[in-house]
């Protein structure tokens, strides 16, 4: 089992929805990233948190580490949201800040 | 600019072949990691590097080496290539210091190995 795991895989979602992506972990940790990885492949962070609740533009991530989960929203989706979008974890006990990743999930936003 | 460049962006080789791949960073930052890419796997640590006289394995570094020539420069070499090595890489930065920090990604290289 993966020490971090995102769900959905996959997700369609149509122009104007409210779209929630999950994650979920084992271990414990300093601080959660939420990442971008638009089609080109570049990756672009989004947000980094350890606790409560962080808000940029269309796009909210909420962690809670008493049961390592964290979510990230996106409100009003548009066609430019189509990403994937991953989530990774800062492990306690790991030095500086090297990240443990899930696989990602395929966001696609239909017009 | 970009803050965290790589070259090349794309290769194509042979196995057998040696393979480096460069990145270097404007942050001023003194850390710096390399991951791998693959379908269904995910993103996966290589190495990283905390400052210049530091060099660490991360959870997949067979077949692997670098160097870190300054602050801003962290390279990946594949002695000799193999099929299994393609992938999408990509180099990262981030600050020193207590606490946790965010990263910063270079756009990635896309190796192909024949």
């Amino acid at each position: 089992k993966n020490e971090v795991e995102q769900s959905p895989q996959n997700l369609t979602a149509q122009e104007g929805e409210f779209i929630t992506i999950n994650c979920s972990y084992s271990v414990g940790i300093s601080a959660l990233h939420w990442l971008q990885q638009h089609p080109g492949g570049g990756i672009v962070s989004l947000f980094m948190l350890s606790s409560g609740k962080k808000k940029h533009g269309r796009l909210i991530a909420t962690i809670n580490i008493q049961e390592k989960h964290s979510s990230l929203h996106i409100t009003a989706s548009h066609p430019r949201d189509s990403a994937v979008y991953i989530c990774a974890v800062i492990r306690r006990e790991t030095s500086g800040s090297r990240l443990t990743f899930g696989e990602g999930t395929q966001l696609t936003v239909n017009p | 600019d970009a803050d965290v460049t790589q070259t090349p962006r794309n290769r194509i080789t042979k196995t057998g072949k040696r393979i480096m791949l460069e990145c270097s960073q404007t942050k001023g930052h003194d850390r710096m990691y390399w991951y791998r890419q693959d379908p269904g796997l995910g993103l996966r640590l290589i190495y990283y590097s905390f400052d210049v006289k530091d060099i660490n394995k991360g959870e997949i570094s067979d077949g692997y080496s670098v160097s870190r020539q300054a602050q801003a420069k962290f390279s990946l070499s594949l002695e000799s290539a193999i099929p299994n090595q393609t992938a999408l890489y990509f180099c990262a930065t981030s600050a020193s210091g207590t606490g946790a920090h965010e990263q910063y990604f270079g756009p990635g290289t896309r190796l192909t190995v024949t």
